[in-house]
């Protein structure tokens, strides 16, 4: 019930096309799905993140999509660049279980020129 | 967001020792976590530190193994102890902001020997 399945585990994307990450829940009580980037030697940074009541939400290049009834949302990265090279995951809480967040397992993205 | 300090930034530790990881937050903020980062995986929430209050602790990690202190808004301590190599990892911690998103630390990278 708290798991957070992410694919895929690698992806190699060139310099200005789109990256997407998939990330599926199973619990539906989660009502808070974020977006981290990690970089190597570094802790998570929030990147992106959206909460049920909408379906899309853009930041810059960064898109969150959302399907409720399938329990699935995505990151789509636009115009990907080498310096988007990361470690992302995704991850879900619910407001009633103490904001726990449950992480997905990570996806290595690396943008060549 | 705040701005998170952790130390040490590393240290490599014998086994059957032990460490004490010091969390800082630029603000004063409710609730702290502590997080694990085994090398190349996700991140593993240990417990949940609120301050005045006992911390409340995964399945899987006890007080006994990581006892944490938080003795104001502003800071706390995870404690690693009786260490084995099995315990070479990141440890992370985070705060939430007052509108329920987690921002991470830069994190501690130990390595027990």
């Amino acid at each position: 019930q708290q798991q957070v399945k992410q694919s895929p585990q690698s992806l190699i994307v060139q310099k200005g096309g789109i990256s997407i990450i998939n990330c599926a829940y199973e619990n539906t009580a989660f009502d808070y799905f974020p977006w981290y980037q990690q970089f190597p030697g570094k802790g998570p940074a929030l990147l992106i993140a959206i909460r049920p009541d909408v379906s899309e939400k853009k930041e810059g290049r960064f898109t969150i999509s959302f399907n409720k009834s399938a329990k699935q949302f995505s990151l789509h990265i636009m115009d990907s660049q080498p310096g988007d090279s990361a470690t992302y995951f995704c991850a879900a809480s619910r407001t009633g279980g103490g904001n726990k967040l449950t992480f997905g397992t990570g996806t290595q993205l690396k943008v060549e020129l | 967001s705040a701005v998170i300090s952790q130390k040490p930034s590393r240290d490599i530790c014998q086994r059957g020792t032990s460490l004490t990881i010091q969390c800082q937050v630029d603000s004063q903020v409710t609730m702290m976590f502590w997080y694990r980062q085994q090398p190349g995986q996700s991140l593993t929430l240990i417990a949940t530190a609120n301050q005045g209050s006992e911390a409340t602790y995964e399945s899987g990690f006890v007080i006994d193994k990581f006892p944490i202190s938080r003795p104001n808004l502003t800071f706390s301590t995870l404690t690693v102890s009786n260490m084995s190599p099995e315990d070479s990892s990141i440890y992370l911690c985070s705060v939430k902001s007052s509108y329920n998103e987690q921002f991470f630390g830069p994190g501690t990278r130990l390595t027990v020997l």
